[in-house]
């Protein structure tokens, strides 16, 4: 299975601040990658797939990088909304599999 | 608008089953696969296994393999996982979640809580 290591695991930002989140993956997944935020008592939204591509709906102050194994997700200007725990997920093998989350709070 | 809409919480007995069930709307059920995850006390994601509700294929994550079961209801745009032998480590959110392509997911579920508790 391939595993996805985040990093950190938890942070906190101030407003307007930039945030960036780590994963890397045990192996080359070729761009397949997906982040999903996950608020308090709420189920799994998709922000980005395919590394880079903004799911719709999505702020632009959301932005996703990277290749080979190593990846980020951006927050450009942190809001209060943007609160929540953040994973990331392989999407290029079966089983899929997800990254430990990151925690982002307000400071 | 697309809507996964998950059965109640359960509670259950050690050793026994439960079928949770998630119907969807708003979508040609058919289009697209419909996938299980887990989460764990607030914890991380694991992928349990998605059904083709067209063909009724399945693929699951080997861990799972003997623990879930994934069925579907097309007359009533319904996907239902079947767990048994139920232990506390299954004590869990379980969330169904539809397939956008290549594994990614856009419309998830609200979540059923499963309690495996005597």
């Amino acid at each position: 299975d391939i595993q996805m290591t985040q990093s950190p695991a938890s942070l906190s930002a101030s407003l307007g601040e930039t945030v960036t989140i780590q994963c890397r993956a045990s192996e080359d997944i070729y761009s397949g990658l997906a982040w999903y935020q996950q608020k308090p008592g709420k189920s799994p939204q998709l922000l980005i797939y395919g590394a880079s591509s903004l799911q719709d709906g999505v702020p632009s102050r959301f932005s996703g990088s990277g290749s080979g194994t190593q990846y980020s997700l951006k927050i450009s200007s942190m809001q209060t909304e943007d609160e929540g725990v953040y994973f990331c997920q392989q999407g290029l093998k079966y089983p899929l599999t997800f990254g430990s989350g990151t925690k982002l709070e307000i400071k | 608008q697309v809507n996964l809409l998950q059965s109640g919480a359960a509670l259950v007995k050690p050793g026994a089953s439960v079928k949770l069930s998630c119907k969807a709307s708003g979508y040609t059920f058919t289009d697209y696969y419909i996938h299980w995850v887990k989460q764990s006390h607030g914890k991380s994601l694991e992928w349990i296994g998605y059904i083709n509700p067209n063909s009724g294929y399945t693929n699951y994550n080997e861990k799972f393999k003997s623990k879930a079961t994934l069925t579907v209801d097309k007359s009533t745009n319904t996907a239902y996982m079947e767990l048994s032998r139920l232990t506390s480590e299954d004590s869990a959110t379980y969330y169904c979640t539809r397939d956008y392509y290549d594994g990614y997911t856009d419309y998830w579920g609200q979540g059923v809580m499963v309690t495996v508790s005597s």
